[in-house]
């Protein structure tokens, strides 16, 4: 079975620092990739998603992913980030073959201080 | 809002009781999926309906069942809940068969505990 793995826990970073938050998966086949952001409080939200092409996907409020196959990581990048960047980030992988459920890493908690 | 309609927000009970979750999906979209969120295991894959069917099963328990009526609404049901139920139950919902590899859209969930 697929499974992904987050490696950071819980990530605390200042305001404007710079953000990297790590995803591999275990699925050997051709993937769908996503990274979703889940507010205090709040829904899942899409912060961007990778099917194919440029490995490099950019998403909403100034994220970006890398996927890199060779070594199956899609992590996820911002180059400063905000206090209102505090939320959970959780990658995701489906097989490329349709009808297949998204599989969820743990999430990293992101606390963003002032 | 995110089109995807969940009930109730929250949910108290009492062990061995049995409660219904409702979801409903964002217009147009034919697939459910249920998915537990807890503190130690993270997001769960539960069951997932396409326009009426199961169409995928994952980490459910036989306590629990599921179901997508003719209206596109599903609806989960718990039965001799354990204090170990206690968790967020997220629905989340897709487009057509052929997208639904492009990702979901999700409700705010409901927040059940079991006392």
């Amino acid at each position: 079975a697929q499974s992904v793995s987050q490696h950071n826990h819980h990530v605390i970073l200042s305001e404007a620092a710079s953000l990297e938050l790590g995803c591999n998966y275990s699925y050997g086949g051709t993937v769908n990739l996503f990274w979703y952001v889940q507010y205090p409080g709040q829904h899942l939200q899409l912060l961007l998603k990778y099917f194919s092409g440029d490995p490099l996907v950019k998403g909403i409020k100034g994220f970006e992913a890398e996927f890199i196959k060779s070594k199956f990581s899609f992590n996820l990048r911002k180059p400063s980030v905000q206090w209102s960047d505090t939320a959970e980030y959780f990658c995701a992988v489906s097989r490329n073959s349709g009808n297949t459920p998204l599989v969820f890493g743990k999430g990293t908690r992101l606390s963003v201080i002032a | 809002d995110s089109g995807v309609t969940q009930t109730p927000k929250h949910l108290i009970t009492a062990t061995g009781q049995r409660v219904t979750l409702r979801c409903s999906p964002r217009s147009g979209d034919l697939s459910v999926y249920w998915y537990q969120q807890s503190l130690d295991q993270g997001l769960q894959f539960l069951i997932q309906y396409y326009n009426g069917e199961e169409r995928a099963k994952g980490n459910i328990l036989e306590r629990f069942s599921a179901q997508q009526f003719p209206d596109l609404h599903s609806e989960l049901n718990l039965s001799s809940l354990e204090l170990g139920d206690s968790a967020l139950y997220f629905c989340a919902s897709s487009g057509t068969l052929g997208r639904e590899t492009y990702g979901y859209t999700f409700g705010s969930g409901t927040r059940l505990t079991v006392v």
